[in-house]
């Protein structure tokens, strides 16, 4: 069965402290993978698309890497600006739907 | 939004009365998506359509219609709707059935 599943539900950094967020997927057979961000009482945000093992994609201090099993979103010297939950999702070539977690609330701390 | 708009942005309603939610695209994308949000819950796929007319269901399709008959709106409706059914509604569209874009949502309060 498709899933993904998302590590930690919840973190809290202080400003500056670099940490990364999981998103365990399994699925037969990967098409992409995709990471969002969501404000409260928004929409989910587009950030990255990954499709292959060892492929990375950065946007300011977000970088995103992607294994065979996972996928991390490694945040670099956050800011409060940076609190939001994110949210991880796969796609298969099976269906094509779309999977997602339900993703890690982090908070930075001034 | 990526030139997405959803309507009503928030309503209240009664069980058993038929409710419809709009979205609404400027992007000229041919695939749209509905989808309902949780809490404990990732996002879950209701229906979604890849063309006018053109619809299929998605995981938790059960007491819900689409329809899309121009290719910049597709409209939700809850026929009958339920406690069970109060959430918040996404509408995302995709141009080449990869990366979704996502509206604002749509809160709805089913008493």
């Amino acid at each position: 069965e498709d899933q993904v599943t998302q590590s930690p539900e919840a973190l809290r950094l202080q400003e500056g402290e670099s940490s990364s967020l999981n998103c365990s997927y399994t699925v037969s057979g990967l098409r992409g993978l995709f990471w969002y961000r969501q404000d409260p009482g928004k929409g989910p945000e587009f950030l990255f698309t990954l499709y292959s093992a060892g492929e990375e994609k950065e946007k300011e201090r977000l970088k995103a890497t992607l294994t065979k099993k996972e996928s991390f979103l490694h945040i670099t010297a956050p800011k409060p600006e940076d609190s939001a939950t994110y949210l991880c999702a796969v796609q298969a070539y099976v269906g094509n739907q779309f999977y997602f977690g339900t993703g890690t609330s982090l908070t930075v701390i001034p | 939004d990526a030139g997405i708009t959803q309507s009503p942005r928030h309503k209240v309603t009664e069980t058993g009365t038929p409710v419809t939610l709009r979205c609404h695209q400027t992007e000229n994308h041919r695939y749209m998506y509905w989808y309902r949000q949780d809490p404990g819950h990732g996002l879950r796929l209701i229906h979604y359509s890849y063309g006018v007319k053109d619809t299929d269901k998605g995981e938790v399709s059960d007491g819900y219609s689409v329809s899309r008959s121009k290719t910049e709106d597709f409209l939700l409706t809850l026929e009958s709707a339920t406690s069970s059914q109060t959430s918040v509604y996404f509408c995302a569209i995709s141009a080449l059935q990869e990366t979704q874009y996502f509206g604002p949502g749509t809160r709805l309060l089913v008493l």
